[in-house]
């Protein structure tokens, strides 16, 4: 089974805090996405990654960093965490290529910045 | 990105069918999925289908799409309360190059099964 595992399920931090949340996938996907997800707004693509040590930006990328060193670890950065990021953050990761193209999701990290 | 619109609650009660729809507006959506989210979790692909199919079925699942008005529905046949969640629609387009291989999804449809 394709395992994405976000490291952690809740986090609390402080307006202007710098914020890690990494994410790891254990099926040599190409592919990572981060999303996050807001009540009413469902899921809006933040950043992705087809490869290591590329990225390309989502829907909504402002406030936000990545970084891919290797392929299984996708990390989302918050360089100064504000109020309005509080929010379900969602990682993805998928086969290369376009066929099925099937997204796996971790199981989110709840973010809330206070 | 297009649109994928899917209306937001639907209720129903344990073993009735639930039909759940969705409209998108990229003609050329290569693959529909269908994914679930329970409370406090990821999501879950419950099923998908290539663009070139009217109909999928798995177990309790069917998948139905018409592709002429880009209309696509899951129906949960017996539908227990286990089953209530957020539905998401999702559309993949390989001509969306501005987003790579990321799927476009819906606001997601929470559907409640009472007793």
């Amino acid at each position: 089974d394709v395992k994405v595992t976000q490291s952690s399920r809740y986090l609390v931090k402080r307006t202007g805090e710098k914020v890690f949340l990494e994410c790891v996938q254990d099926m040599d996907h190409e592919n990572m996405f981060w999303y996050r997800q807001d009540p009413g707004l469902g899921l809006r693509l933040i950043y992705f990654s087809y490869d290591v040590k590329m990225k390309e930006k989502g829907d909504i990328p402002e406030g936000y960093s990545v970084s891919r060193e290797k392929k299984e670890r996708f990390s989302l950065i918050l360089e100064s965490a504000s109020t309005n990021q509080t929010s379900m953050y969602l990682c993805a990761s998928s086969l290369g290529g376009p066929y099925k193209n099937i997204q796996y999701f971790g199981a989110g990290t709840r973010l809330s910045v206070l | 990105g297009e649109d994928v619109e899917q209306s937001l609650f639907l209720s129903v009660r344990e073993g009735d069918s639930s039909v759940i729809n969705c409209t998108y507006t990229d003609s050329s959506s290569t693959y529909l999925y269908w994914y679930k989210q329970e409370p406090g979790a990821g999501l879950q692909l419950l099923t998908y289908i290539f663009s070139n199919m009217d109909m999928k079925q798995d177990q309790r699942l069917t998948v139905l799409l018409n592709k002429k008005d880009k209309h696509l529905s899951l129906r949960i046949a017996d539908t227990q309360t286990g089953d209530s969640a957020i539905y998401f629609c999702a559309e993949y387009s390989s001509s969306n190059s501005n987003s790579g291989y990321a799927l476009n999804f819906g606001k997601g449809t929470s559907l409640l099964v009472t007793p």
